[in-house]
């Protein structure tokens, strides 16, 4: 089955500072979709991607999607204590392969 | 929308026992999902329906878990022998869902059932 490889596993910012983490297959993906989970919270959807090259902002988030479809990234523009978390990418397709998640800490 | 409910939130049990865990969707959603996680890791899928109808089971199920979504509503999922290993969050989502592109609709998560094994 699809298999997505997300790095890093940590990282730690200063808030302000940006945040990137990416996420990679070998395999040409149908879509790719954006999880944030919360310290003691569940999984909640961002945003999905489907066209080779597609880029969507959320406020001070960007994703994109690869044109090859095998890799995207999240990044977050000058972060926020309220960004901390762990963020996940998954492909779907019934169910959601999802990567290990990269754990964001923000220092105020 | 109410979101979608788990219960029981935690059960504590010793190693041996059983233990069903029930899930409530989405009342529009028609795809339920199920998925276990491991402190640090992220969700593993294990099973899903559309409506009533089992569509995948993960190798991870092995033969002690068992899961059912009876009339196309909530859905249950049993542990029987309850080993160490079975100590996880399990997740239960659910989404809309259909053929080709509506296939991929964004899955909507409760907030789990932490079982901890004694």
């Amino acid at each position: 089955g699809q298999q997505v490889m997300q790095i890093p596993q940590y990282q730690h910012v200063q808030e302000g500072e940006d945040f990137t983490t990416y996420c990679n297959s070998s395999t040409t993906l149908s879509n790719i979709q954006w999880y944030k989970q919360r310290p003691g919270g569940h999984p909640v959807f961002l945003i999905q991607l489907v066209k080779s090259g597609e880029v969507k902002k959320q406020k001070r988030l960007t994703f994109q999607f690869g044109e090859a479809k095998k890799n995207s990234s999240l990044h977050i523009t000058a972060t926020q204590t309220t960004d901390v978390g762990t963020y996940f990418c998954g492909t779907s397709y019934g169910k959601l392969t999802f990567g290990q998640g990269t754990i964001l800490t923000v220092h105020p | 929308d109410t979101g979608v409910s788990q219960n029981p939130r935690h059960k504590i049990t010793k190693r041996g026992q059983n233990v069903t865990f029930r899930c409530d969707p989405i009342s529009e959603h028609n795809r339920l999902y199920w998925y276990r996680q491991t402190l640090g890791q992220g969700p593993e899928f294990l099973t899903y329906f559309q409506n009533e109808a089992q569509l995948e089971k993960s190798r991870l199920l092995s033969d002690r878990f068992s899961a059912e979504r009876p009339k196309g509503s909530f859905s249950t999922l049993e542990i029987q022998r309850t080993e160490q290993g079975d100590s996880a969050m399990y997740l239960c989502a659910s989404s809309s869902g259909g053929t080709g592109a509506k296939g991929n609709q964004p899955q909507h998560f409760g907030d789990g059932t932490r079982l901890s094994i004694l």
